[in-house]
């Protein structure tokens, strides 16, 4: 059983869309995330929430709206899509204060 | 705030060669601290961690040693292997939410 799930795997899209991406976890954290990582390998984490609470919310445009529809989930929304949006998005999991993470494989958006 | 500094790469090494990746850290107080595995179109590994100081992180040959007096956390493998190709990370976590702060990573490429 895959342990933190995310879809799509891929997602190409035209400048200005909207697409949302899915996470789901099966390992009863408590804590989930979303970092997003460049061309050059660097992560950056974007959102955290805990118990359906948001408690990260790093320097990310409003066009990205995380969802936390209970725990065990945590959906990434992005409006009016832009180059500089084009990245591998990683959501992650982990028990409450934890360095332990649990990561997807990853949604590579490439935005044309 | 709180940051890991490692070595910037691409490191390429022959089999069986000996591996050093150095990562420093910059943190108030003695955070645990962890190395990740990226392989190739995969999310990132917890490798392994340590948690106080002088504690030494293990696993799959790889090995990390928490210390104080250098803040180092330095990832050391004795023998390398084609299937170790990856990027390497090391992180820390920090702040009041626990926020887990990455390294640039380390490319690291074995051929046979």
């Amino acid at each position: 059983d895959t342990a933190v799930s995310q879809t799509p795997k891929y997602l190409v899209t035209q400048m200005g869309n909207d697409k949302s991406i899915k996470c789901e976890q099966n390992l009863g954290h408590d804590t989930m995330y979303w970092y997003k990582q460049d061309s050059k390998k660097f992560l950056k984490i974007m959102f955290s929430y805990n118990n359906k609470e948001l408690i990260i919310n790093e320097t990310v445009p409003n066009r990205f709206s995380p969802k936390s529809p209970d725990k065990a989930h945590l959906n990434l929304h992005i409006n009016s899509l832009e180059l500089g949006d084009s990245a591998v998005y990683f959501c992650a999991s982990s028990a409450v204060r934890s360095g332990a993470l649990h990561f997807g494989n990853g949604t590579r958006l490439t935005v044309t | 705030g709180d940051s890991v500094t490692q070595m910037e790469g691409p490191v390429t090494l022959s089999e069986e060669a000996f591996l050093t990746i150095n990562c420093t850290y910059t943190a108030t107080g003695y955070p645990s601290l962890f190395w990740y595995v990226q392989y190739p179109g995969e999310g990132l590994q917890l490798l392994l961690k340590a948690t106080k100081a002088d504690d030494k992180g293990s696993n799959k040959g790889f090995e990390a040693t928490y210390r104080k007096e250098t803040t180092s956390f330095h990832l050391e493998k004795g023998s390398v292997q084609v299937s170790d190709s990856a990027v390497y990370f090391c992180a820390l976590p920090g702040g009041s939410n626990y926020k887990l702060t990455f390294g640039k990573g380390t490319l690291l490429t074995v051929n046979p």
